[in-house]
């Protein structure tokens, strides 16, 4: 089973302060790695797929990078609606596996 | 619209048994492998279980193989998850979610049962 890692933890930021999250894998998994985006109470949702290429509707300012064992998740000038918890999902082999998530909170 | 719609979440005491079921609408279902995470309280996701787009397949997270069995109905659009001999464990918000018909990513979920197990 691959075992993701994501750091940090949880970041804070200002209203429109770049972010930077990490997720690194146990394994190589090429480009097969997603990240879901989770508001409080709500359930999550694709955001990345294939490493880079955002989901129906993301707004151009997340950004995906990234292959084999480590990959990054930019947000360039967050919005208040971006703030939640980001996990990483590898489908490169069965079975599937999340990342611990960040939490992406405002400063 | 692709729409994922669960219930059967509910409160039971610990050796209980509850059916889960997603009803889905705004796609062609028999050609999207399916699949349930959950999310325990804080916590973070889990696979738990998924199905071959025609049913033929099923493959389970070891803590809940010969206790929990994942179906689908085509005819229906439906997919349910019988979920025996629950444990405090298993408590948490089970989602169902739609696999993309290319891979294995997840790329729609539902708003999540609550399941609570507890005596």
């Amino acid at each position: 089973e691959i075992v993701m890692t994501q750091f940090p933890a949880s970041l804070s930021l200002s209203p429109g302060e770049g972010a930077s999250l990490s997720c690194k894998s146990s394994h190589n998994i090429s480009s097969n790695l997603a990240w879901h985006q989770q508001k409080p109470g709500q359930a999550p949702r694709l955001v990345i797929y294939g490493a880079s290429t955002r989901a129906t509707g993301v707004p151009a300012r997340f950004g995906g990078s990234g292959s084999g064992t480590e990959f990054t998740l930019t947000i360039s000038s967050p919005q208040s609606e971006d703030f939640g918890v980001y996990y990483c999902q590898q489908y490169n082999n069965w079975p599937i596996s999340f990342g611990p998530g960040t939490k992406l909170g405002i400063k | 619209e692709v729409q994922l719609v669960e219930s059967g979440g509910d409160l039971v005491q610990p050796g209980g048994s509850l059916r889960l079921s997603c009803a889905t609408s705004g796609f062609t279902f028999s050609t999207h492998l399916m699949t349930w995470v959950r999310q325990a309280p804080g916590k973070g996701l889990e696979w738990v279980a998924n199905i071959k787009e025609d049913g033929s397949d099923k493959y389970y997270v070891d803590s809940v193989k010969g206790r929990f069995t994942i179906s689908r109905d085509n005819a229906q659009n439906s997919l349910s998850l019988q979920m025996n001999s629950l444990r405090v464990e298993d408590t948490a918000i089970y989602y169902c979610a739609r696999l993309q018909t290319t891979s294995w990513c997840v790329d729609s979920w539902g708003q999540g049962t609550l399941v609570t197990v507890s005596s």
